[in-house]
């Protein structure tokens, strides 16, 4: 079976922009979360997904976003990007039950310039 | 709220030697899951075991090994006989009703 897939793998963009990092999960799951990870703050939960509807949010930003689709790929989507956005964005899928473990992508590593 | 602490920062052993990762949590919730995942430098988190609150039975899985305490808030683990292909960042995680909480991360340098 196919794990979690994250595209792109890095990026670059300057302060102002807006980016969007996809996910797509194992198959057959249908929960995705999103996680920032950077030095300082450690790995922070962004928001879960479960069938197409956000489950969880994580005390970010309105500049974060996030969607899922039907067939449970998803996408965040960071507007007006600052410098302390730079961080290893994971993305993780389950089979979605609350205490079902979750398998994490290789990550997208965003740099904000 | 939940918290998942992981006091040990950095932990530096020779090849072979005994390690263990200590792992204590907090949580209002009496039905919760402990994981203990780990991040070697390509970045992807693996994970390694899952535990829920009600199962404190403590298992050996190869080099691996978990001791799970709820008397304590503790789910500490420990690899035998280290290698290197072992260095890595080691995260323990907590979920219960809400999200996954996690630690900061001990960081294991195994060297030859």
């Amino acid at each position: 079976k196919a794990g979690v897939t994250q595209t792109p793998r890095y990026l670059i963009k300057t302060r102002g922009q807006q980016v969007t990092l996809s996910c797509s999960p194992i198959s057959g799951h249908r929960s995705v979360s999103w996680y920032q990870q950077t030095p300082g703050q450690g790995l922070q939960f962004l928001f879960e997904y479960f069938s197409e509807t956000q489950r969880n949010k994580g005390n970010f930003p309105g500049r974060f976003s996030g969607r899922q689709f039907s067939n449970s790929r998803s996408e965040m989507n960071v507007s007006t990007l600052e410098l302390g956005d730079s961080a290893l964005y994971l993305c993780a899928s389950s089979s979605g039950g609350v205490g079902e473990t979750q398998y994490f992508g290789p990550g997208t590593r965003l740099l904000v310039l | 709220a939940q918290k998942v602490t992981q006091a040990q920062t950095e932990i530096s052993v020779v090849e072979k030697e005994d390690v263990t990762l200590d792992c204590v949590y907090e949580t209002r919730d009496t039905t919760y899951y402990l994981f203990w995942y780990k991040q070697p430098p390509s970045g992807e988190l693996v994970f390694l075991i899952r535990r829920n609150s009600f199962d404190e039975q403590n298992e050996i899985s190869g080099r691996y090994s978990w001791n799970f305490q709820k008397s304590t808030s503790s789910f500490n683990f420990t690899i035998t006989a280290s290698q290197v292909v072992d260095s890595a960042v080691y995260f323990c995680a907590l979920r219960g009703y809400s999200t996954l909480t996690f630690g900061k991360g001990t960081m294991l340098l195994v060297s030859p």
